[in-house]
């Protein structure tokens, strides 16, 4: 199976800009979860996207959004970019649980965003 | 605030040697628990996933689960330089939730 993948990998934007993100998860997962890495703060989560549906959500501003379409693949948009915005944002997604897979949750390689 | 603390490292095992990496939780709700390995520069790499009190070994890796202390271990045996990076505890609350709260990893280094 193929894994996680996540486009584009690299992407510089200067402050003010709005930026989306793209992420398919594994075949057959129809959960995708992202997450916002940075030295300071680490793998903190933003949300989670489940058959179309945003299940969670963590605490971020409402700058960051995201959505999922049909096909399990999800996009998250942040808008009016700032410094601070500048990070590594991972994708992640998980299948359906079984007996001793609760949870697992697939990382994707990344997109680096950088805001000058 | 749910917390997940490691010790941040760096930790200096010699090869061949056992490396422990440990991982305390706060939420005593908490349901699953996974190791993450993220080598530099690139994304986590699912390692081990542990959700009942025990043990649960896969090849030189070992979970460890204990959640009347709210405590989880990995042992790596046999290190080897390639397992040098950092590990990332990961919990996650109820059964069905995605969200992860991790912790801020542990830097290993594997010394020849």
């Amino acid at each position: 199976k193929a894994g996680v993948t996540q486009t584009p990998r690299y992407l510089i934007k200067t402050r003010g800009q709005q930026v989306t993100l793209s992420c398919s998860p594994i075949s057959g997962h129809r959960s995708v979860s992202w997450y916002q890495q940075t030295p300071g703060q680490g793998l903190q989560f933003l949300f989670e996207y489940f058959s179309e549906t945003q299940r969670n959500k963590g605490n971020f501003p409402g700058r960051f959004s995201g959505r999922q379409f049909s096909n399990s693949r999800s996009e998250m948009n942040v808008s009016t970019l700032e410094l601070g915005d500048s990070a590594l944002y991972l994708c992640a997604s998980s299948g359906e649980p079984g007996p001793h897979s609760y949870n697992e949750q697939f990382f994707g390689p990344g997109t680096r965003l950088t805001v000058l | 605030q749910k917390e997940v603390e490691q010790n941040s490292g760096p930790l200096s095992v010699p090869e061949g040697a056992i490396a422990s990496l440990n991982c305390t939780y706060s939420d005593r709700g908490s349901q699953s628990f996974f190791w993450y390995r993220q080598y530099s520069g690139k994304s986590p790499e699912l390692i081990m996933s542990i959700y009942s009190n025990g043990d649960k070994e896969d090849g030189r890796f070992t979970a460890q689960l204990n959640k009347a202390s709210q405590y989880v271990s990995l042992l790596i045996r046999d290190s080897q330089p390639s397992d040098s990076a950092t590990y990332l505890c990961a919990v996650n609350d109820l059964l069905g939730n995605e969200k992860l709260t991790f912790g801020t990893g542990t830097r290993l280094t594997i010394i020849p």
